[in-house]
């Protein structure tokens, strides 16, 4: 199984601030990484693909970067919309979730 | 645009099977290549992949889960389902049916909560 460990648990950022994520894979997952958002009472939604793709209809301040095994999820000037949880995952084998990052309001 | 929609049994009671069938409407399941899948999330915790299912039957499992799951598919109907066997209190989850788990999830549906309880 490929652990996916998110760093921090949680973030507070204040609206208009700069937000960095992190994802650490135990084993290299090339570039075969998503980056998913939830808010509650939702289903995820798909921000990132291949590590750095956007998915259709996401805001350019939404950036993934990263493989082999260290990811990052950049979003360039928090909206009020954005405070949520994060989630990571890799699909290089069969797929596994990081534990999430929930990123609040400071 | 495409949608997915769990539906199912709310309550199972322990030792016994989840059944659960997802609809795919606005597109085929069996005109495209992707994968379909489960993925479930116990209440206020992570994502956790259960399995997938090509449009031709071909499925993969998560290892941790392979003994007691199934999931089939029936391109007649537009539809998979899963099949959970000897639940416990531990299965209790919201159930999500999903597009290419193995590339990145871009449709979900909404969710079905399944608790296990006698």
């Amino acid at each position: 199984e490929i652990v996916m460990t998110q760093s921090p648990a949680t973030l507070s950022v204040s609206p208009g601030e700069r937000a960095t994520l992190s994802c650490r894979a135990s084993q290299s997952v090339s570039s075969n990484l998503a980056w998913y958002q939830q808010k509650p009472g939702q289903a995820p939604r798909l921000l990132i693909y291949g590590a750095s793709t956007r998915a259709t209809g996401i805001p350019a301040r939404f950036s993934g970067s990263g493989s082999g095994t260290e990811f990052t999820l950049t979003i360039s000037s928090l909206q009020s919309e954005d405070f949520a949880v994060y989630y990571c995952q890799q699909y290089n084998n069969w797929p596994t979730f990081g534990q999430g990052t929930k990123v609040e309001i400071k | 645009q495409l949608q997915l929609q769990e539906s199912g049994p709310g309550l199972v009671k322990p030792s016994e099977t989840l059944s659960l069938t997802c609809t795919v409407s606005g597109g085929s399941i069996s005109s495209s290549s992707y994968y379909w899948g489960w993925i479930r999330q116990p209440p206020g915790k992570g994502l956790e992949w259960i399995g997938s299912i090509y449009y031709s039957g071909s499925t993969y499992y998560n290892p941790s889960l392979k003994s007691r799951v199934t999931i089939s598919v029936d391109t007649s109907k537009n539809q998979f389902s899963l099949k959970l066997s000897s639940v416990t209190a531990a299965d209790t989850a919201v159930y999500y049916c999903a597009r290419r788990p193995d590339r990145g999830v871009d449709y979900w549906g909404q969710g079905t909560l399944v608790t296990v309880s006698s």
